[in-house]
């Protein structure tokens, strides 16, 4: 089982609409949650983190969080073609090493 | 205030041969990891440095080594190359005994093995 889960996608939304990304994580005792965007040939590049339950919002942007049901997402209000890219969602262990998802790439389309 | 940096680009060797990539901190930063992002994959993490000590390792094979200098900065060797090591090899620094302090990525070196 992986640690860390994410739709691989591709997932297409229209210009505008709300992109909704999400995320399973297997470690109940993890505490903190990123999410990355990476473009193409590019490295991955810093959103958000979250370390509580709830919602958090950042901008256009709005990650939750829910350790209940080990899960988190993010959403991307009023998305622009420039979001089209691959969002890694990324787990923090005890030594503050990453476990990354897979990634899902998404396309905004115009 | 430079970010991560990372040396070089790209790369191109041969199997079997052995490499050498290298990275420096952000500025104020004291802690240096080193992560592989296979194609379409997410990235996967090798190891980290503190105090010039690797302080936790991920599932890579010894063929994979560090070093962490006074200076803070950081290479990776890797020996013995095989074709499955040409990946994105990513350095990414944070400070250690700071609460909330998020890994910032270098560019990454892109390594080809052939």
């Amino acid at each position: 089982q992986k640690e860390v889960e994410q739709n691989s996608g591709p997932l297409s939304v229209p210009e505008g609409a709300i992109a909704s990304l999400n995320c399973t994580y297997s470690d109940r005792g993890s505490q903190s949650f990123f999410w990355y965007r990476q473009y193409s040939g590019k490295s991955p590049e810093l959103i958000m983190f979250i370390y509580s339950n709830g919602d958090k919002e950042d901008g256009r942007f709005t990650a939750q969080l829910n350790k209940a049901s080990q899960y988190v997402s993010l959403l991307i209000r009023d998305s622009q073609p420039s979001d089209s890219a691959t969002y890694l969602c990324a787990v923090e262990g005890s030594a503050r090493q990453l476990t990354f998802g897979s990634g899902t790439q998404l396309t905004v389309l115009p | 205030d430079a970010g991560v940096t990372q040396s070089p680009t790209h790369l191109i060797k041969t199997r079997g041969q052995q490499v050498t990539l290298r990275c420096s901190p952000k500025s104020g930063h004291d802690t240096v990891s080193w992560y592989q992002q296979a194609l379409g994959q997410g990235p996967q993490f090798i190891f980290q440095y503190y105090e010039e000590e690797e302080r936790q390792r991920g599932n890579f094979p010894d063929r994979f080594s560090g070093h962490q200098f006074p200076n803070y900065s950081s290479e990776l060797n890797v020996n013995a190359l095989l074709l499955g090591d040409s990946a994105l090899y990513l350095c990414a620094s944070s400070f250690r005994d700071r609460g909330n302090s998020p890994l910032h990525f270098g560019n990454g070196t892109r390594l080809t093995v052939t």
